[in-house]
């Protein structure tokens, strides 16, 4: 099964602040990468597909880059409404895994 | 548009069987295949499996093989998941969510996801 390993994995910033997090495959993937996010009580949202194609409805300050093993998440400035746990999961091949996620938090 | 709407809270016995459905609206049914997702209390997500519901035909995780089966009803556009041999461990909430059957393959709608609790 490919590995995927996400860092940090908790993150303290404040309100307009650059947040990246990255995320390892254990082997290539390609471009097979996807973002999301979740908020307590709630089911994962898609952010990013493809390493890094905006999912229709998601605000532009999400982006997404990174091909083959190394990928990141980018929030461009913080909002309220951003802090959350994301999670990057590859799609490559199944077992479809997930990394651990990343737990953002207000500073 | 689109909706997964998922059965409700389900409390089971270890040793017991539990099945969540999921039923499907506002696109094609055959056009997606769903695929089920489960989160431990405060864990992250693990992949159970996907059931294409074209033909029915499935992929399970190896670690769930034997334990689980994953149907479906094209006639009411649901998707059915079994797993058997509760135990604790599997006290989680399970999602189902769909993938494009071809072209980028990414969990683009979610259930509201259903909680399983497996307590003596």
């Amino acid at each position: 099964d490919i590995q995927m390993t996400q860092s940090p994995s908790s993150l303290s910033a404040s309100v307009g602040d650059r947040v990246t997090i990255t995320c390892r495959a254990s082997q290539s993937i390609d471009n097979y990468l996807n973002w999301y996010q979740q908020k307590p009580g709630k089911a994962p949202k898609l952010l990013i597909y493809a390493a890094s194609s905006l999912q229709s409805g998601v605000p532009s300050r999400f982006s997404g880059s990174g091909s083959g093993t190394d990928f990141t998440l980018t929030i461009s400035s913080l909002q309220p409404e951003d802090f959350a746990t994301y999670y990057c999961q590859q799609s490559y091949v199944t077992p479809f895994t997930f990394g651990q996620g990343t737990r953002l938090e207000i500073k | 548009q689109v909706q997964l709407v998922q059965s409700g809270a389900e409390v089971k016995k270890p040793g017991a069987s539990v099945k969540i459905s999921c039923k499907a609206s506002g696109y094609t049914f055959t056009s997606f295949y769903l695929h089920w997702v489960r989160q431990a209390p405060g864990q992250g997500l693990e992949w159970m499996g996907t059931i294409n519901p074209s033909g029915g035909s499935t992929g399970y995780a190896q670690k769930f093989q034997g334990r689980v089966t994953m149907t479906r009803d094209t006639s009411t556009s649901t998707v059915y998941m079994e797993l058997s041999s509760l135990r604790s461990e599997d006290t989680a909430v399970y999602y189902c969510a769909r993938v494009i059957s071809s072209g980028w393959r990414r969990f683009d709608y979610w259930g509201q996801g259903t909680l399983v609790t497996v307590s003596s």
